[in-house]
């Protein structure tokens, strides 16, 4: 069955070190989200990409990369951690036919201290 | 600009009560409109979605309307389970202005207790 899996589930971090969340999906998806859920946030889009070569800034991009290098795989860059990105962290994708309906990742818990 | 405005939570219930969840829209254009449930431990997953007024979605007993002269899209059902116990979202998206990307709401969280 097609899924989308995300790496690690769980991960703690010091401040100012580089981390990266992975995301792989089997759907053949075109485009691919992340999300960072916090309380009394709900979900906010830090990047997303429509396909191989292309990425977009989302609502909370600062201090977060992406690259997306092929179609199965949208890895999230934290280039140096900050406290203020301790957040549980979703990967999404969709198709390209207009139904947007998102399919979603478990989710990384990411705690930077 | 866009955004959604649903119900502070927590909500808690007694098994087989009512449930309403209340939400509401601010679009430029013609949104599509979704409720996403979040159970424990796990991602987002689509309970239902309507993407013009006056659609209703349904699914798994719950129902929605598109309320293009409120602006709303309140969920709703009739009798809720210990298994509904979970986080729904609200959430739009609006193709018509490029963007093509979901805005989510703040999230409710249900309990229901037997």
């Amino acid at each position: 069955d097609a899924e989308i899996t995300q790496s690690p589930r769980h991960k703690i971090t010091e401040t100012g070190r580089q981390v990266t969340l992975a995301c792989h999906q089997t759907w053949n998806h075109n485009n691919m989200f992340w999300y960072r859920q916090d309380l009394g946030h709900g979900l906010r889009l830090i990047h997303y990409s429509y396909g191989v070569q292309d990425t977009n800034k989302g609502e909370v991009s600062d201090g977060y990369s992406v690259s997306r290098s092929n179609t199965e795989d949208l890895p999230l860059t934290l280039e140096s951690a900050a406290s203020s990105q301790t957040s549980v962290y979703f990967c999404a994708s969709s198709d390209s036919t207009g139904a947007n309906v998102l399919t979603f990742g478990a989710g990384s818990r990411l705690t930077v201290l | 600009g866009n955004s959604v405005t649903q119900m502070e939570g927590p909500v808690t219930l007694s098994e087989e009560a009512f449930l309403t969840i209340n939400c509401t829209y601010t679009a430029t254009g013609y949104p599509s409109l979704f409720w996403y449930v979040q159970y424990p431990g796990e991602g987002l997953q689509l309970l239902l979605k309507a993407t013009k007024a006056d659609d209703k979605g349904s699914n798994k007993g719950f129902e929605a309307t598109y309320r293009k002269e409120t602006t709303s899209f309140h969920l709703e059902k009739g009798s809720v389970q210990v298994s509904d116990s979970a986080v729904y979202f609200c959430a739009l998206i609006e193709y018509q202005t490029g963007a093509n990307n979901l805005f989510f709401g703040t999230g409710t969280r249900l309990t229901v207790i037997p």
